[in-house]
């Protein structure tokens, strides 16, 4: 009864591969969130999605493109991996009546 | 450019002492402050936060102070658990409506038993 859970958590793959990460809430939030932590151990925002429409798109090389199917779901695909993209991706939720979000687990990706 | 500054990677406390993390911002349009408290693998969790018209919000042995002037915030944990041994992040926000978080880089607390 995970409240926001991310798959896979852990992504080992090559430079140049194109990978998915996954995102679901069951909280009924209609706002959804991916940020990326990287090696200085900065939580920065990539995306946010409301009501499946977009509302941030920080700068993120266009090798990132989020998707949305509903309104519990954010997805992120990430296209001719790079070993820069190494790093742990967040997802997120909120209400957009309130400040407070949400976070999954994480999910770890490795570029080899 | 780091709007949210936690100059502190990390601290130790004893058990039973206060533990206070800082934070400071540069950007004045932050008007709400969060903090987050994260253990390894997994997600930050929403801890405490403030809003920018009050100095000081308490909840059990978690208070943050505000101090507006300076662009300053801390977290006081007291007594301090063996159990809050994690990651805290500062974060805020600005501006109403705004769904952009901006996070400190984190400052680790270890309380030792």
């Amino acid at each position: 009864d995970t409240a926001v859970s991310q798959t896979p958590k852990y992504l080992v793959t090559q430079m140049g591969n194109d990978k998915s990460i996954k995102c679901e809430q069951n909280l009924g939030h209609d706002t959804m969130y991916w940020y990326k932590q990287d090696s200085k151990k900065f939580l920065k925002i990539m995306f946010s999605y409301n009501n499946k429409e977009l509302i941030i798109n920080e700068t993120v090389p266009n090798r990132f493109s989020p998707k949305s199917p509903d309104k519990a779901h954010l997805n992120l695909h990430i296209n001719s991996l790079e070993l820069g993209d190494s790093a742990v991706y967040f997802c997120a939720s909120s209400p957009s009546t309130s400040t407070i979000q949400y976070f999954g687990a994480g999910t770890r990706l490795s570029v080899l | 450019d780091q709007q949210v500054k936690q100059n502190s990677p990390s601290l130790s406390v004893q058990e039973g002492r206060i533990s206070i993390l800082n934070c400071d911002y540069t950007n004045s349009m932050f008007d709400y402050f969060l903090w987050y408290k994260k253990y390894p693998a997994e997600g930050p969790t929403f801890l405490i936060s403030i809003s920018s018209i009050k100095d000081k919000n308490e909840d059990g042995r978690f208070t943050v102070f505000l101090n507006k002037s300076a662009k300053h915030l801390s977290l006081h944990i007291v007594p301090s658990q063996p159990g809050d041994s994690a990651v805290y992040f500062c974060a805020a926000y600005s501006g109403a409506g705004s769904y952009q978080l901006t996070f400190g880089k984190g400052t680790k607390l270890s309380v030792i038993p």
